[in-house]
């Protein structure tokens, strides 16, 4: 079964554009979280979307954005970029069992905004 | 939703010894999980330990759980250089759906 993939890997964006990021989860698991991972701060939960549907939102402003397709492919927009969202954005896709939610992370975004 | 609190930050020890990291946490909890993460990489699931649960193994890792002291510990014996990376603890509240990491313990393995 392949893994959660991510792209791209790598970006590079200057202040003010903005960027989407894809994330495609493990085939079957419909739950996608996004994450921003940062030296200071972390790993910040951003939201996370199931069946198309926010279904949790972390504390990030409105310039954060994300959606899911119907094929659980999931993206992230971040608009008016600014220097502090460089960062690495890490996607999880998760899947309920008996045990509990167990999530996949995919290798990440890195992102640098100049 | 909460976050969990590792410490220590960083621990730095010598091959064959053991590490133990910590995880504590304030609120309610269905289960806690531990993450590792290589340098800039994408985290890997270690292990789940459900709230009704006080220890769990898997080879070499060893971790418990307290709900009256809302603590964990992950615990790695035998430590290789290998195991360098940094450990995360995250908590899965009662909906099951909703994982808050903590900022977790940088461990470093000198062979």
């Amino acid at each position: 079964k392949a893994g959660v993939t991510q792209t791209p890997r790598y970006l590079i964006k200057t202040r003010g554009q903005q960027v989407t990021l894809s994330c495609s989860p493990i085939s079957g698991h419909r739950s996608v979280s996004w994450y921003q991972q940062t030296p200071g701060q972390g790993l910040q939960f951003l939201f996370e979307y199931f069946s198309e549907t926010q279904r949790n939102k972390g504390n990030f402003p409105g310039r954060f954005s994300g959606r899911q397709f119907s094929n659980s492919r999931s993206e992230m927009n971040v608009s008016t970029l600014e220097l502090g969202d460089s960062a690495l954005y890490l996607c999880a896709s998760s899947v309920l069992h008996q045990g509990g939610t167990e999530a996949f992370f995919g290798q990440g975004t890195r992102l640098t905004v100049v | 939703s909460q976050q969990g609190e590792e410490d220590p930050q960083a621990l730095s020890i010598q091959e064959g010894e053991n590490a133990t990291m910590n995880c504590s946490y304030k609120t309610s909890i269905n289960n806690l999980q531990w993450y590792r993460q290589n340098s800039g990489r994408g985290l890997v699931h270690l292990i789940l330990i459900r709230s009704n649960e006080r220890e769990k193994h898997s080879g070499r890792l060893r971790v418990t759980l307290d709900t009256s002291k809302k603590s964990s510990s992950l615990l790695i014996t035998a430590s290789r250089a290998a195991d360098t990376a940094s450990y995360f603890c995250a908590l899965v509240g009662s909906n099951n759906n909703d994982m808050r990491f903590g900022a977790g313990t940088r461990l470093t393995v000198k062979p």
